[in-house]
């Protein structure tokens, strides 16, 4: 199906341990983000990509590295877990700059760190 | 540095009333604002954009106005059903910018 998967949905690792949180879209959008969310904090911005081989960083990138090989994909590693990475990590997908487009979002991964 | 604040954080209204939820950002050169809402274990769900040019945006029951010099967005929701419980965020999209920040939203709660 078309639109921005997701995987895993669930994740537990324990704390030092390098974990890759995938992201992949069907639209061939241009931009792509990683948000976390956290009780109290809302959706913060970890890092985005406004095409492939372009990234940029967040409010929150400490502790995380992306890539953008691919148009399509965007995932998102962890190089040494922490546990206050604990939380719900979303990627969401836009069409492009300039354009009044909305923003699309995966279901999410939780991610438990240990 | 832009900040999104959305006021009250979590909101209870009777079935069928009418009702609004309050976003307010700090700076005022934004180049769109949107409304997501969210259901619990979900992601976000795109209900409205609006351009920096424009004041209002409908699609249903929902209408969402604009005041870029205030600062303030409202949705407004009509004739509220159990279904639209949810939580409601706004984002803005800074002007000249690529980022999209987002207030911590409203938990809105229709009793049957």
């Amino acid at each position: 199906d078309a639109g921005i998967t997701q995987s895993p949905r669930y994740k537990i690792t324990e704390t030092g341990r390098q974990v890759t949180l995938m992201c992949h879209q069907t639209w061939s959008h241009s931009y792509m983000f990683w948000y976390r969310q956290d009780l109290g904090h809302g959706l913060r911005l970890i890092y985005y990509s406004a095409a492939a081989d372009i990234t940029d960083k967040g409010e929150v990138p400490d502790g995380y590295v992306v890539s953008r090989s691919k148009t399509e994909n965007f995932p998102l590693t962890l190089e040494s877990a922490t546990r206050s990475q604990t939380s719900v990590y979303f990627c969401a997908s836009q069409w492009g700059q300039g354009t009044n487009s909305p923003l699309h979002f995966g279901n999410g991964t939780r991610l438990t760190v240990t | 540095k832009q900040e999104v604040t959305q006021i009250p954080a979590a909101l209870s209204v009777p079935e069928g009333e009418n009702l609004v939820l309050n976003c307010s950002f700090t700076d005022s050169a934004i180049y769109n604002l949107q409304w997501f809402r969210q259901d619990p274990g979900k992601g976000l769900t795109s209900l409205l954009l609006i351009q920096s040019s424009q004041r209002e945006q409908t699609s249903g029951r929902l209408n969402a106005s604009l005041d870029k010099s205030s600062g303030r967005s409202t949705l407004y929701i009509a004739a509220s059903q159990p279904g639209d419980s949810a939580t409601y965020l706004c984002a803005v999209k800074v002007d000249g910018d690529d980022k999209i920040i987002f207030g911590k939203g409203t938990r809105l709660h229709i009793l049957p």
